[in-house]
């Protein structure tokens, strides 16, 4: 159990166009969802915590209205990068929990490649 | 803010024990946690401590000092498989704060 999908897996679009990336947490519910954003060889940085029924809320330094947030329903929460450029190229990923009952695991998506061009 | 240092890069022979260490400033300590992460897949929870001790998981074990902010990773038997990114991070509310990694690379 415990299964976060991410989709697309791999996306390449032109600068100046925008890209939605979807989360679902496929057997559990998850009214908190987290993206996050990966350069190569680097760590995970923490972009925004998905709320589901409300507003999203990003860290320092993240443009919220470029990287556009919606949890939707309690297993879907979508990213939009919006009029995308080719320094918004990197590995995205999502994660939800922890389960009810549990205090410390995340089930992390298997990411998603944007490539802007 | 939190900050987590742990070396960026590792390297072991099949069968070794391989030690990786995890110092961290946090404001507001709830627990230490390990993931594993292959190259373009997605983080794997591998451990996590929110007290002092030792945590055993078969091959893998994790430590913990919060009085001097430290962690580890113990990874024995190690396997060609292991060859991996190994991230300690810290909780801030229910998401992580991820250390930048450390990289282990197993040879035969």
């Amino acid at each position: 159990g415990a299964v976060v999908s991410q989709h697309p897996s791999r996306v390449i679009c032109k600068s100046g166009t925008s890209v939605k990336i979807e989360c679902r947490s496929l057997d559990f519910q998850a009214t908190t969802m987290f993206w996050y954003r990966q350069f190569p060889k680097q760590s995970l940085m923490l972009m925004a915590t998905s709320n589901e029924g409300s507003k999203a809320t990003y860290e320092q330094g993240v443009e919220k209205d470029k990287f556009l947030i919606n949890h939707a329903s309690l297993t879907l929460s979508t990213l939009t990068v919006t009029s995308a450029h080719p320094e918004d190229s990197s590995f995205y990923i999502c994660s939800a929990g922890p389960l009810k009952g549990q205090t410390y695991e995340q089930y992390f998506g298997p990411g998603t490649r944007l490539t802007v061009t | 803010g939190q900050s987590l240092e742990q070396p960026s890069e590792v390297t072991a022979v099949e069968g070794a024990i391989v030690q990786i260490n995890c110092t961290y400033q946090t404001s507001g300590f709830y627990g230490l946690s390990w993931y594993q992460q292959h190259d373009g897949g997605a983080p794997t929870f591998l451990s996590y401590n929110a007290l002092d001790g030792l945590e055993e998981t078969g091959r893998f074990s994790s430590f913990l000092s919060r009085s001097d902010s430290y962690g580890y990773l113990l990874l024995q038997e190690l396997q060609m498989k292991d060859s991996a990114s190994y991230f300690c991070a810290v909780s801030k509310g229910t998401a992580l704060i991820f250390g930048k990694g450390t990289t282990l690379s197993v040879s035969s």
